[in-house]
């Protein structure tokens, strides 16, 4: 089975200062790969999703950006962060196959932006 | 397009009781359908999911899932609720399936309370 990084496991960062979050997927290839955002108290939004590497497709615009630059890896971005980009961000993954509905999640990154 | 709505965004029983989580879904296509779970700080854990063969699921822990097609429901429940039961639950519905990329569409989320 599928095993999914994350790091760094919390981030304290100010506002304007760039950002970089890294996932890793273990026991599986080509993998769909997917970025969501957790606000404070609410559901899953999704951000971003890949379907191979260099794929990426946005779902939200906003000023975050991911790559893609290995099929297992998985990069969430930004320039300059602002105070609405806090939140606990999560990376999930689909293998293909009968099971490809089926999303596993990393363990996330909680992100606080000042 | 998919939808999930999940009725009630907190929910409290005693520990002992039934646990009734419950999540109608919108559909156009045979629908696959997911409860997962999360605990504090952590991410989401997969407890069952629905693919088009028995119409009862049962998951870890002791939970389990019934899809009605007539109601477009897939509640979950649990006969007797545990203090470690506490936590986030999420319904899910799967998007278009015969893309390449498969995107879930996920419920606001249910958060569940055990009162000793």
């Amino acid at each position: 089975s599928q095993t999914i990084h994350q790091w760094p496991a919390t981030l304290v960062q100010p506002v304007g200062s760039p950002l970089s979050l890294e996932c890793t997927v273990e026991g599986t290839s080509n993998p769909n790969l997917y970025w969501y955002r957790q606000a404070a108290g609410r559901g899953l939004q999704l951000l971003f999703y890949s379907v191979g590497i260099g794929q990426i497709s946005s779902e939200v615009p906003q000023n975050l950006s991911a790559s893609r630059p290995q099929d297992r890896q998985f990069i969430l971005s930004s320039k300059k962060l602002l105070l609405s980009d806090s939140g606990f961000y999560l990376c999930a993954a689909t293998t293909g196959g009968r099971l490809q509905e089926t999303q596993y999640f990393g363990p996330g990154t909680r992100l606080l932006v000042l | 397009a998919q939808s999930v709505t999940q009725l009630g965004s907190h929910v409290s029983v005693s520990e002992g009781a039934l646990v009734l989580l419950r999540c109608n879904y919108s559909s156009s296509v045979p629908p696959y359908l997911f409860w997962y779970v999360q605990y504090p700080n952590q991410g989401l854990q997969l407890l069952l999911k629905y693919t088009s063969a028995a119409t009862l699921v049962k998951g870890i822990n002791g939970f389990e899932a019934e899809f009605k097609k007539s109601e477009t429901s897939f509640h979950l429940t649990k006969p007797s609720a545990h203090m470690s039961d506490a936590a986030e639950y999420f319904c899910a519905v799967s998007g278009p399936r015969y893309s390449s990329a498969s995107k879930i569409i996920f419920g606001s989320g249910t958060r569940l309370s055990i009162r000793p």
